[in-house]
């Protein structure tokens, strides 16, 4: 089985600007989550999707949005982006709602914020 | 916070037992202790994971303690690749997110 794709895998944007992001996750998972990984927080989780419906949310502002399509895929947007929103961005899918389901991670995204 | 506490480095002789020790003195009954790793900035990569029993995989093996409140994660014949952060995570059934703590930054060491 493929594993979780994720697109692009870099990018660079400057403050004010907009981005979105893209996973795919294994076939026939439903459930994807995604984190945020900086060097100063580590990893940190922003919202789990499952359904098409958001099951979880981590502590982060509105400014991080994101939405689950019919066939699983996920994407994550980021608005008005600020320096300190420059990380690797990862995805996780499992088969059912995360938690005890073992989670599956992608090879992340690195935005830089200029 | 995460519930895990690691030691923040270790250093490992290729070829040798690797133990990486994690402690969860918080854990509940339904909560199962869960073992990644992350080599440099890749995504993590799920290694293993238990409830109550010892669990060995192709990668590495579990020790849980009979109280639960610690567990320890063995890779048998440690390579250089195998240099990498290890995150000790405790999560539950209830569709409840992943805690990262900071981990342990094992060298495995020519």
């Amino acid at each position: 089985k493929a594993g979780v794709t994720q697109t692009p895998r870099y990018l660079i944007k400057t403050r004010g600007q907009q981005v979105t992001l893209s996973c795919s996750p294994i076939s026939g998972h439903r459930s994807v989550s995604w984190y945020q990984q900086t060097p100063g927080q580590g990893l940190q989780f922003l919202f789990e999707y499952f359904s098409e419906t958001q099951r979880n949310k981590g502590n982060f502002p509105g400014r991080f949005s994101g939405r689950q399509f019919s066939n699983s895929r996920s994407e994550m947007n980021v608005s008005t982006l600020e320096l300190g929103d420059s990380a690797l961005y990862l995805c996780a899918s499992s088969l059912d709602l995360a938690g005890a389901q073992t989670q599956y991670f992608g090879p992340g995204t690195r935005l830089l914020v200029l | 916070d995460a519930k895990t506490t690691q030691p923040p480095s270790m250093d490992c002789a290729e070829g040798r037992a690797a133990n990486l020790p994690c402690n969860h003195s918080t854990i509940s009954g339904n909560e199962y202790v869960y073992w990644y790793r992350q080599i440099h900035s890749q995504g993590p990569q799920y290694i293993i994971h238990g409830l109550k029993n010892n669990e060995t995989n192709e990668m590495a093996s579990l020790i849980i303690t009979e109280d639960r409140k610690s567990s320890t994660l063995i890779l048998p014949h440690a390579t250089l690749r195998d240099t990498a952060v290890y995150y000790c995570i405790v999560t539950d059934n209830y569709g409840q997110n992943f805690v990262f703590g900071p981990g342990t930054r094992l060298s495995v060491l020519p």
